[in-house]
């Protein structure tokens, strides 16, 4: 089984408009960490924003929003108000165990003026 | 603002030889990492390192690659005797805390 899943390849959202981008991931560790980088055309990848899984809030970082379900195994990321520099592939990962990571396949979303 | 860096940005090498990718993570870092990504494919975990020893590594990370921190600044990726199959681009990343931050990667190429 995946242990991180992005069912959405590619995303189309307006400019200004809000977006949601799916991820589920598999683990029977109780203890792990969420992330959602962002990688522009340029190859880098960009740290985005983090959820811990015992954290009771979900995480947000200026725009972005961490949507996180636990029960569902659910860590999405919402971007708000999106901005013509946000098209890019956005990577959803996992850290589990001592100090694995686990990267999704990616969506890449794109923002229409 | 510290950043992770990476020598060389692209590195061509023929079939069977050896490579070595080096990385200098942000200072006070204590855990590092190598990633691999397939042109246009997902980012793989190779190894992940802390207090001078490999903590975790997959499937991908046999006997042909190794690290190393042989200072208090280098971190480097050796490919013993490349394949064609390890053409990708190779990043590295460091983290203290849980944010993790990426190098702008070394594109190789096995010709």
């Amino acid at each position: 089984a995946q242990k991180i899943t992005q069912t959405q390849p590619g995303m189309f959202v307006q400019e200004k408009e809000a977006v949601t981008l799916d991820c589920t991931y598999d683990t029977s560790d109780q203890s792990y960490g969420l992330f959602w980088y962002k990688q522009p055309s340029s190859g880098e990848m960009i740290f985005l924003i983090y959820q811990g899984s015992y954290d009771e809030q979900n995480a947000t970082e200026g725009r972005y929003s961490l949507n996180f379900q636990k029960a569902r195994k659910s860590a999405n990321l919402v971007i708000s108000a999106s901005q013509l520099g946000d098209s890019a592939m956005y990577f959803c990962a996992m850290r589990e165990g001592g100090n694995q990571f686990y990267f999704g396949t990616g969506t890449s979303l794109t923002v229409i003026p | 603002e510290p950043e992770v860096t990476q020598t060389p940005s692209h590195q061509v090498t023929q079939m069977g030889q050896e490579v070595i990718l080096r990385c200098v993570p942000i200072s006070n870092h204590l855990y590092f990492y190598w990633y691999r990504q397939i042109l246009g494919q997902k980012v793989e975990f190779l190894v992940s390192f802390y207090n001078n020893e490999i903590s975790e590594k997959s499937e991908i990370f046999d006997d042909q690659f190794s690290v190393e921190r042989p200072d208090g600044s280098n971190f480097t990726l050796k490919i013993r005797s490349t394949k064609l199959e390890d053409s990708a681009m190779y990043f590295c990343a460091s983290h203290r805390g849980y944010t993790q931050y990426f190098g702008p990667g070394t594109r190789l190429t096995v010709l």
